[in-house]
C-alpha cells in the first residue's frame, strides 16, 4: 500500500528540548517537502528535497534542520531555537524533475511544547 | 515572491447551495495552480490543477475551477454542495520549472448545514 507515513501523530515535548519529526514514503517519489500548518494560516514551507543528498531552505527554515540519506526518508528536526514550535507539521512528497507536479501528503504530526 | 489569497476564511451554506470560494495569487511569471482539500480527520488531499490548456479544470466529487490569467485568478466552483463538502479547502501554487515547494492561501473552511 502505496503514501507516505509520518510518526508519531502525537509528539510532546518540553521547552528547550529538540524534537525528530518522521517521514517515510514508499512512492518512489524523488522530492519531498516539509510544511507547517497553524490555524487561520494555511501551510508554510520549512524545507525541501529535490533528490538525496541536497535539500534548499522554504520560506520559514529558521529553528530547523532536515536530512535526506535515503530516498524514502527525509526527517525534520524542530531545534530549541525555533520560538513558536507548537504546530501540525505535514510531510509531502511528488515526483519531482524539471517540472511542478502534485505533492502528496502524509497525515502529518501534531507537536506541543510545553 | 509568491502569494495567495483566499477571499473567505469561513463560509457556511445549506445543502444544494452553489459554491464558488475566490483565489487570487501573485506571481508574474507562469505558475501551476492546486486546489487542495481537507476533510476532519483526513489528509490533504488533491480536488485539481491546472498547469496549461483549457482554462475550465474539472476535478473530484464534482468541484472545478476556472484559471482567469489577466485576473491572476483560479476560483473554485461547485455547482450543489453536499453536507459531506464540510471541509477546509486550500488554493495553492507553484512557479513553473522545477519541484518547489507550494505556497499556500490561509484556507478557506467551509460548513455545508444539512
Amino acid at each position: 500500500d502505496g503514501g507516505i507515513t509520518q510518526s508519531p501523530k502525537y509528539l510532546f515535548r518540553k521547552e528547550g528540548q529538540n524534537v525528530t519529526l518522521s517521514c517515510e514514503q514508499n512512492l518512489n517519489h524523488d522530492a519531498m517537502y516539509w510544511y507547517r500548518q497553524d490555524p487561520g494560516q494555511g501551510l508554510r514551507l520549512i524545507y525541501y528535497s529535490q533528490i538525496v543528498n541536497d535539500f534548499q531552505k522554504g520560506d520559514i527554515a529558521e529553528g530547523y534542520s532536515v536530512s535526506r540519506e535515503k530516498k524514502e526518508s527525509f526527517p525534520l528536526t524542530v531545534t530549541s531555537a525555533q520560538k513558536n514550535p507548537t504546530a501540525f507539521y505535514l510531510c509531502a512528497s511528488s515526483i519531482g524533475g524539471v517540472f511542478a507536479n502534485e505533492q502528496f501528503f502524509g497525515p502529518g504530526t501534531r507537536l506541543t511544547v510545553l | 515572491a509568491q502569494s495567495v489569497s483566499q477571499h473567505n476564511h469561513h463560509v457556511i451554506l445549506s445543502e444544494a447551495a452553489s459554491l464558488e470560494l475566490g483565489c487570487n495569487y501573485s506571481y508574474g511569471g507562469t505558475v501551476n495552480l492546486f486546489w487542495y482539500v481537507q476533510y476532519p480527520g483526513q489528509h490533504l488531499q488533491l480536488l485539481l490543477k491546472y498547469f496549461s490548456g483549457d482554462p475550465l479544470v474539472k476535478g473530484i466529487k464534482g468541484f472545478e475551477a476556472e484559471f482567469i490569467k489577466s485576473k491572476f485568478s483560479f476560483n473554485l466552483r461547485k455547482p450543489s454542495v453536499q453536507w459531506s463538502d464540510t471541509a477546509e479547502y486550500f488554493c495553492a501554487v507553484n512557479a513553473r520549472g522545477g519541484a518547489d515547494g507550494l505556497t499556500f492561501g490561509k484556507g478557506t473552511h467551509l460548513i455545508i448545514q444539512p
